[in-house]
């Protein structure tokens, strides 16, 4: 079974400081993975995914994530904190095979960025 | 706007009801996807759909089930609710069954009195 760990449910940054949302997975071959970001009363959009391609992806709105399969990490980044970046974030994993897992996503439990001026 | 639509945006009832949500995937989507979202259980798959037949089941309840119609929408059928049965519905779409990329609805809310 597949697992995410997102690790710290809050982070707090001032604008303009790196945002870093850390996000570890359980997986018994590499899966594909994804961050999808949650406004207030909205749906999830996603921010980027990882699909056996380039280890470093970029996304939407300046984010990228690097995918360690030694450390079996998929940490979230972004250079430079802006107040619309305050947000939910979820980092989910999908299994890499066929089957009928296939496409089904498996959730972290969510970190909720504060940017502060 | 991810193109995909569900109705209805807010669902207030009583223990003991039946409730039906509504999904509208993007055009040319054939998979949909239920996830539910609560507090203490955050965001879990319920179920999956491709072009009319069940293809997937997560941590779906047996007072809950689901269907996709050949216009391809879906519908989420929630019965004998419980207080715990609050939460946020999301229904999710992607072209094909083997697409890696969901693209979720705004939700809808759930209150069971």
């Amino acid at each position: 079974a597949q697992s995410v760990t997102q690790l710290g449910s809050h982070v707090s940054v001032s604008e303009g400081a790196l945002v870093l949302l850390r996000c570890n997975y359980s997986s018994s071959v590499p899966p594909y993975l994804f961050w999808y970001v949650q406004y207030p009363n909205q749906g999830l959009q996603l921010l980027l995914k990882y699909t056996s391609a380039a280890t470093l992806v970029k996304g939407i709105n300046g984010f990228e994530a690097e995918f360690k399969k030694s450390e079996t990490s998929f940490h979230l980044t972004k250079p430079s904190a802006h107040m619309s970046d305050a947000a939910e974030y979820f980092c989910a994993v999908s299994p890499n095979a066929g089957g009928t897992s296939y496409g089904k996503l498996t959730f972290g439990q969510g970190t909720i960025l504060t940017v502060h001026p | 706007d991810s193109g995909v639509t569900q109705t209805p945006k807010h669902l207030i009832t009583a223990t003991g009801q039946r409730v039906t949500l509504r999904c509208s995937p993007r055009s040319g989507d054939l998979s949909v996807y239920w996830y539910q979202q609560s507090l203490d259980q955050g965001l879990q798959f319920l179920i999956q759909y491709y072009n009319g037949e069940e293809r997937a089941k997560g941590n779906i309840l047996e007072r809950f089930s689901a269907q996709q119609f050949p216009d391809l929408h879906s519908e989420l059928n929630l019965s004998s609710l419980e207080l715990g049965d609050s939460a946020l519905y999301f229904c999710a779409s992607s072209p094909d069954w083997r697409e890696e990329t969901q693209y979720f609805g705004p939700g809808t809310r759930l209150l069971v009195l």
